[in-house]
């Protein structure tokens, strides 16, 4: 099944700075990788996603890269402010068991912005 | 996240108690997923159900857990004889029909119920 690897576990920046973080995975089959946002005490958030027919796609302060033939994808978030804090998630969708497609998630990078 | 309706949002039970978690979908999705979420990790698949049918339950512990989307009313993920290791959050989310080609589910999640057993 699908594997996908999520680094760093935790990341600290300047406000205003920009933050990466990088995610892998294993089922070359996997064709839709979405990125959540999860505050503390909620529900994981949808903030961008992309499909296996385009290498990069961008919205506003966040940017998200991907790279089929490596089998890795990245989050970008320029000019982060202090509500950019969170969990960010990091999924990749494939196919399980019988033909039923699913996420499998990243372990989470807890995103610090430090005023 | 507030579209998809997760109840109760925290459950306290005792070892060996039932816990019944409910989850109403967005308006017009058709499928419902399941999510664990143990303290400081990520999501972990159990389940994915449509109305009446339960579609990959892969993620599910094969003992004390069954899911259920029944043609009226939410799906309740109930797990039997709970135990300490049972303690985490449970995440439902909710997506619209596959569009054929698509490839992918965009999925919905709510808050979440979280359940501390002692």
């Amino acid at each position: 099944g699908e594997n996908v690897e999520q680094h760093p576990s935790t990341l600290s920046v300047q406000e205003g700075d920009s933050a990466v973080i990088k995610c892998t995975y294993s089922d070359s089959a996997s064709n839709y990788f979405p990125w959540y946002k999860q505050e503390l005490g909620k529900g994981p958030q949808l903030i961008i996603d992309i499909r296996s027919n385009v290498g990069e796609k961008k919205d506003q302060r966040i940017a998200v890269t991907l790279n089929k033939t490596a089998k890795h994808f990245s989050l970008h978030i320029t000019e982060t402010q202090p509500e950019d804090s969170a969990v960010y998630f990091c999924a990749a969708s494939s196919r399980r068991s019988g033909s039923a497609r699913q996420l499998t998630f990243g372990s989470g990078t807890q995103l610090t912005v430090l005023p | 996240n507030a579209d998809v309706m997760q109840n109760p949002r925290h459950l306290v039970r005792r070892r060996g108690q039932e816990a019944r978690l409910r989850c109403s979908p967005m308006k017009g999705h058709s499928h419902v997923y399941w999510y664990r979420q143990l303290p400081e990790e990520g999501l972990k698949f159990m389940v994915y159900l449509q109305k009446e049918n339960i579609i990959d339950e892969s993620g599910m512990p094969k003992e004390r857990f069954s899911a259920e989307f029944p043609k009226e009313g939410p799906s309740i993920l109930r797990i039997q004889q709970v135990v300490r290791g049972d303690s985490a959050a449970y995440f439902c989310a909710s997506s619209p029909l596959e569009a054929r080609g698509s490839g992918a589910n965009v999925l919905t999640f709510g808050a979440g119920s979280r359940l501390t057993v002692l």
